[in-house]
């Protein structure tokens, strides 16, 4: 079995400003990790992945997320908020006995104020 | 342009009308996904494929059914539309079982059911 929580729905940060939000999982085999972001009206994109590689993750637009097996956590973060970052972001967990099934978090709505 | 192409983009229909939402990917991924997104709930899994001809229910398959005859296709149709599946629907492929490489998203299909 597998789950993900999103602790904060809607997180809200000035411009230039750290970014963290938060993911927590759940999995009864070793986790492959996903962080996903979407802009209104469009579908989710991949940001990053973790797949048992590095426990620290770079994704695209400047994001990245630590794997802490301990903490069981993939907190995404990013050291200086833009406007465009403004957006939905989910989290998911996979596992190689899901057949390809990604669990998702509930979302967390990132609100970026100038 | 390769990709995931959902259609229609925008759908009303009547309850009780049966209506089929498409999806199709140019990549011959294997795994495909059918996911609702609803406020409070996040992404929810309907149906998935693991093959042309292998489909299995998700988490909140009542209502809906689909086919896969082709590995590129992946239509999903609701049998006799009620209120509550007034939702968005994305379609998402895969790789590999184990989603290594995260999934692709269509742009999905907002459904309202009147």
């Amino acid at each position: 079995a597998q789950s993900v929580t999103q602790l904060g729905s809607h997180v809200s940060v000035s411009e230039g400003a750290l970014v963290l939000l938060r993911c927590n999982y759940s999995s009864s085999v070793p986790p492959y990790l996903f962080w996903y972001v979407q802009y209104p009206n469009q579908g989710l994109q991949l940001l990053l992945k973790y797949t048992s590689a590095a426990t620290l993750v770079k994704g695209i637009n400047g994001f990245e997320a630590e794997f802490k097996k301990s903490e069981t956590s993939f907190h995404l973060t990013k050291p200086s908020a833009h406007m465009s970052d403004a957006a939905e972001y989910f989290c998911a967990v996979s596992g190689y006995t899901n057949a390809g099934k990604s669990t998702f978090g509930d979302g967390t709505t990132l609100t970026v104020k100038p | 342009d390769a990709g995931i192409t959902q259609s229609p983009r925008y759908k009303i229909t009547e309850t009780g009308r049966q209506v089929t939402l498409m999806c199709h990917q140019t990549w011959s991924h294997s795994y495909m996904f059918w996911y609702r997104q609803d406020l409070g709930h996040g992404l929810r899994l309907i149906y998935y494929s693991a093959a042309a001809d292998i489909t299995d229910k998700g988490e909140v398959p009542d209502g809906y059914v689909v086919s896969r005859s082709k590995t590129e296709n992946f239509p999903l149709t609701l049998e006799s539309a009620t209120r509550s599946q007034t939702s968005v629907y994305f379609c998402a492929s895969s790789e590999t079982q184990q989603a290594l490489y995260g999934y692709t998203f269509g742009s999905g299909t907002r459904l309202t059911v009147v």
